[in-house]
Formats: C-alpha cells, sequence, structure tokens
C-alpha cells in the first residue's frame, strides 16, 4: 500500500518546455488535489478533482491543466515553464471530507 | 472563497516550555479545522483536527481549540521536544473538500 506517489522528486526545467508532473494513489480516494508550497505562502490549491472525469480550478491555476481519466491518476501539465513556477508540488488524496494524504512532493526548478 | 491567516510565522522555545500558534479564518461556513507538521524536506502530515460542533481535542501532549464566533482556532504543544521542530500549518475547510491552509509557522525547540 504506497498511499500517494509523485514522480518525478527533483526537476528542472527551462522557460518555454513544457512537462507533466504524475500522481498516483492505491488508497481508492475520490478526492485528488494539487498545491504549491512557497516559501511563506503556505500550500496554495491549483487544481481539484472530486472523480473520474470531474475536475475544477483552484486558487492558483493560471499555467496549469489537469485531467482525471481513472480514480488512482491525476496528472499535473505545465503547459510553458516559467521562473514564477520554480516551487514544490505536491498532491494530495482526501479521505471523505477530512484527511489529506499527501504525496512526497516534486521540487521544480524553471531556469 | 476562505482565507486563513496563522501566527506567528517563527516560534521559538526552550525544551519543556509550550507553544501556542493562532488562526483566524473567514468563511463562517467552513466546518473542519485540521493541523499538519512537515518536517524539513517531508510531506505534511495531519496531527489533530477538529471540527465545528466541537470546542476542543487533546491527544497526548497536543491540543486544538476552536472559537467558531470569533472564527479562529489555536493549537496548543506542552512540555516542547527537539522532534516537535517542524513547520506547523493550519487550514480550513467547508463542505466543498478544499482546504484552505495557513502561511506556516516554522517552530524551533531549543535543547
Amino acid at each position: 500500500n504506497a498511499g500517494v506517489t509523485q514522480t518525478p522528486k527533483f526537476q528542472v526545467l527551462k522557460t518555454g518546455q513544457s512537462m507533466t508532473l504524475q500522481c498516483a494513489q492505491d488508497m481508492n480516494h475520490e478526492y485528488m488535489s494539487w498545491y504549491r508550497q512557497d516559501p511563506g505562502m503556505g500550500l496554495r490549491l491549483i487544481h481539484y478533482s472530486v472523480g473520474a472525469g470531474i475536475t475544477d480550478q483552484g486558487e492558483v491555476p493560471n499555467g496549469y491543466n489537469v485531467s482525471r481519466s481513472t480514480t488512482e491518476d491525476f496528472p499535473l501539465r505545465l503547459l510553458s515553464a516559467a521562473p514564477s513556477q520554480t516551487s514544490v508540488y505536491f498532491c494530495a488524496t482526501l479521505r471523505g471530507s477530512t484527511e489529506a494524504f499527501f504525496g512526497q512532493g516534486t521540487r521544480l526548478t524553471v531556469v | 472563497g476562505e482565507n486563513v491567516e496563522q501566527h506567528p510565522s517563527t516560534l521559538s522555545v526552550q525544551e519543556g516550555d509550550s507553544a501556542v500558534i493562532k488562526c483566524t479564518y473567514s468563511d463562517s461556513a467552513s466546518n473542519y479545522f485540521p493541523w499538519y507538521k512537515q518536517e524539513l524536506g517531508k510531506r505534511p502530515q495531519l496531527i489533530i483536527d477538529i471540527r465545528s460542533n466541537v470546542g476542543e481535542k487533546k491527544d497526548q501532549r497536543i491540543a486544538v481549540t476552536l472559537n467558531k464566533t470569533a472564527k479562529h482556532f489555536s493549537l496548543h504543544i506542552t512540555e516542547t521536544q527537539p522532534e516537535d521542530s517542524a513547520v506547523y500549518f493550519c487550514a480550513a475547510s467547508t463542505s466543498d473538500y478544499k482546504l484552505s491552509f495557513g502561511a506556516g509557522t516554522t517552530v524551533t525547540v531549543r535543547a
């Protein structure tokens, strides 16, 4: 039982490149979300999904796309990377309306 | 949307003393208030939570209090130990499953 698994753990991109951050869970949780963590700003919600085929925007969605074709996977796509997207990204699932389970994080640097 | 403010941003305490972190929220519909602990380089993990129908909850050395009228809640850590050093995040959510996080408090326990 791996919980929430994110790949990669580290990534360096050049400005303008695109990439996909992967998130997979084996807990059968309907709710999945992506957060970014920046110093002094806590965790800010990018996009979330309440089930397969359903996604919605969070607080800071610009520059990111998501899709949810299965319960298990919730990839985050950066369309054209910018230095402002340098951050630590966390994928999380929610058990019911309570506890959030986070992946180990992806540290992204855009140069 | 929900706005959660957290104070202080840093807190240094002597080992054995108590630590208190306070958060305020803006949405009176919020009904779930978790606290997460994040050790350096690790993922956030739930340490305690409280729902709006409860005023206080304790778990060994940690406790959370909630004042719905004033829209604030607090984390209390007693008899602090070096392993309590970490970043602590408060959060609030309504029934729509979206967690809004505070900016975090870096707690340092001095030996």
